[in-house]
């Protein structure tokens, strides 16, 4: 099963991109990277996930290497409001029992 | 739509005594799956439910128990309550295939 390294945190200036790395040497062929945040005290929340193409949606974009064994989450604008821990997750389709969630990142947006 | 409910959102307990969480799923989302997060050992998988059937298990102890009835909605089972059982108990839900799954508040459970 892929696992996840992650840095412990980041800081950003408000305003500026925010590029979160995540190295998931070991991930195989159908499995996928899912990003999730968790703001203090709340439940975790969906960013995005993908395969191997890259991604963005109306939150993020997420990058991922050609040989799959890293990715980068992007936030283009940080706000204070994205000050949170970032988790970097990598699982199959329908094994939910591989969810891990890891330490995370915890980015700090300055202002 | 409406989200993940948790019921209650804290609670308190003492050692020995046992308590039930119930979480509501989004409608239509037949999976739910629940998640103990602590400081020290952060979130961790609990079970999942999917159409009444427990169909994965993380590694907790028989304490620890689920079900999920006909309309999807779950409880989990926490019996002889011990003092590193105080955590934020998370229940999520998603439609079956490749999707996120979407959390919901959580039951801050303390144990005296």
């Amino acid at each position: 099963d892929a696992k996840t390294t992650q840095p412990t945190s980041m800081d950003c200036a408000e305003g500026r991109a925010a590029n979160l790395p995540c190295n998931h040497s070991t991930i195989s062929g159908n499995e996928y990277v899912y990003w999730y945040r968790q703001i203090h005290s709340q439940g975790p929340q969906y960013i995005i996930h993908g395969l191997k193409n890259n991604e963005t949606n109306e939150m993020a974009s997420l990058i991922i290497t050609e040989d799959r064994k890293s990715s980068t989450l992007i936030l283009p604008h940080a706000t204070l409001r994205d000050t949170a821990v970032y988790y970097c997750i990598v699982r199959t389709e329908y094994n939910f029992n591989k969810f891990y969630f890891g330490s995370g990142t915890k980015l700090n947006v300055k202002p | 739509k409406a989200g993940v409910t948790q019921t209650p959102r804290y609670l308190i307990k003492t050692r020995g005594q046992q308590v039930t969480l119930s979480c509501s799923p989004i409608s239509g989302h037949r999976s739910v799956s629940w998640y103990q997060q602590t400081p020290g050992q952060g979130l961790q998988f609990l079970f999942e439910y999917f159409s009444e059937t427990q169909r994965n298990k993380g590694n907790f102890p028989g304490r620890f128990s689920g079900r999920q009835f006909s309309n999807s909605r779950s409880e989990m089972n926490v019996s002889t309550l011990e003092l590193g059982d105080s955590a934020l108990y998370l229940c999520a839900s998603s439609r079956e295939g490749n999707y996120g799954y979407t959390f919901g508040s959580g039951t801050r459970l303390t144990v005296v």
